[in-house]
């Protein structure tokens, strides 16, 4: 079974507009990660925002904010304001707890494309 | 700029030849982790390492594909005698090693190989 559901492999925003990004993820660790990267044509993986699994509220950082439903394992990444320059490939990333250690390991899903349109 | 270092960005390579990826981690970060991207798909764990120690190469191919993180210098992933299906995008990560789920991994720029 995927750990990590995308099931966007597009998506279309106008700019200035609210856009929300699925993804629903499956483990049965009671404590884990969840990571939104962003990665632009140019290629690289940039850091966007996290939720663990214990936060008693959705994360938010800027314009992108997270909606943790834990009950329906979603985190839907939310971007308001949508710009030009977030036209990109998303990826969502989990990351598991390990019992008697750290974790480390990331998962990611198959990514959404949006594009953003003046 | 402190964050993650990766050379080269693109790399070919003839079927049968060594490839050498460099990756130099944010500094302060004692943890390194390497991943693939082929295309049109998401990032696969590789091997993550910590100074002089592979942690976990359970992503690893068993043959062919080694990485090292020596006391000084930069970490490497090698792949010697390179397939056409080596071709992808190799990502570095490297993070600071807090205890917990709060251990964010950032990534380098990524080394596309190609292999022709």
């Amino acid at each position: 079974a995927q750990k990590i559901t995308q099931t966007q492999p597009g998506m279309f925003v106008q700019e200035k507009e609210a856009v929300t990004l699925d993804c629903t993820y499956d483990t049965s660790d009671p404590s884990y990660g969840l990571f939104w990267y962003k990665q632009p044509s140019s290629g690289e993986m940039i850091f966007l925002i996290y939720q663990g699994s214990y936060d008693q509220q959705n994360a938010t950082e800027g314009r992108y904010s997270l909606n943790f439903q834990k009950a329906r394992k979603s985190a839907n990444l939310v971007i308001s304001a949508s710009q030009l320059g977030d036209s990109a490939m998303y990826f969502c990333a989990m990351r598991e707890g390990h019992s008697g250690g750290s974790n480390y390991k990331l998962t990611f899903g198959k990514g959404t494309l949006l594009t953003v349109n003046p | 700029n402190a964050g993650v270092m990766q050379n080269p960005r693109h790399l070919v390579r003839r079927r049968g030849q060594e490839a050498r990826l460099r990756c130099s981690p944010m500094k302060g970060h004692s943890h390194v982790y390497w991943y693939r991207q082929l295309p049109e798909e998401g990032l696969k764990f590789m091997v993550y390492l910590q100074k002089e120690n592979i942690i976990d190469e359970s992503g690893m191919p068993k043959e062919r594909f080694s990485a090292e993180f020596p006391k000084e210098g930069p970490s490497i992933l090698r792949i010697q005698q390179v397939v056409r299906g080596d071709s992808a995008a190799y990502f570095c990560a490297s993070s600071s090693g807090t205890s917990g789920s709060t251990d964010t991994q950032y990534f380098g720029p990524g080394t596309r190989l190609t292999v022709l």
